[in-house]
């Protein structure tokens, strides 16, 4: 089956600096990726859409300058948080989408800003 | 997409069957009803998907009534690794990304 992976899967970091995560589809090529991010005891909430090849699509109010996605590759999207804030520690999750228009997670990483 | 709505938790004896509704009243025709899990500290986990026929594959049923309008996810067999928050999400195949509501929170209890 179809399986999404990301890197790392849990990360600490001193408040002010920037994490990179990284969101692989492993056996498929996604045209498609998208960025969740989820708050304890609440769902998920979608933060952009990055199509392979162009600027991501943020949702409203979702900072794109603080929140860089780079989708290079049909296998690889990047989420680099910069300058994080203690509020920004959250489970941030990945998906990708495949030819077939199905929608497969990663395993989520789980940033702390301290 | 629809909205749906869902109990917000549920609980289930091991070895029992869990069955989990979802409304989705203003569904459109071609919109398919799909569904999702999440254990504590994972990402989601498709489960099953339909549009108008009842489904079954390995790890439950999807049963879809007639008018489209509501839903019920069947787990036969619920087992304590099947304590989880269940998303039922109306979409669009056409290339709409998955929006998730506040899901159903099942405890499986021994």
């Amino acid at each position: 089956g179809a399986v999404v992976s990301q890197h790392p899967s849990w990360v600490i970091c001193k408040s002010g600096t920037s994490v990179k995560i990284e969101c692989r589809s492993l056996d498929f090529q996604a045209t498609t990726m998208f960025w969740y991010r989820q708050f304890p005891k609440q769902s998920l909430m979608l933060m952009a859409t990055s199509n392979e090849g162009s600027k991501a699509t943020y949702e409203q109010g979702v900072e794109k300058d603080k929140f860089l996605i780079n989708h290079a590759s049909l296998t690889l999207s990047t989420l680099t948080v910069t300058s994080a804030h203690p509020e920004d520690s959250s489970f941030y999750i990945c998906s990708a989408r495949d030819q077939g228009r199905e929608q497969y997670f990663g395993p989520g990483t789980r940033l702390t800003v301290t | 997409d629809a909205k749906t709505t869902q109990p917000t938790s549920m609980d289930c004896a091991e070895g029992r069957a869990a069955n989990l509704p979802c409304n989705h009243s203003t569904i459109s025709g071609n919109e398919y009803v799909y569904w999702y899990r999440q254990i504590h500290s994972q990402g989601p986990q498709y489960i099953i998907h339909g549009l108008k026929n009842n489904e079954t594959n390995e790890m439950a049923s999807l049963i879809i009534t007639e008018d489209r309008k509501s839903s019920t996810l069947i787990l036969p067999h619920a087992t304590l690794r099947d304590t989880a928050v269940y998303y039922c999400i109306a979409l669009n195949n056409a290339g709409n990304m998955l929006t998730f509501g506040g899901g159903t929170r099942l405890m499986v209890k021994p």
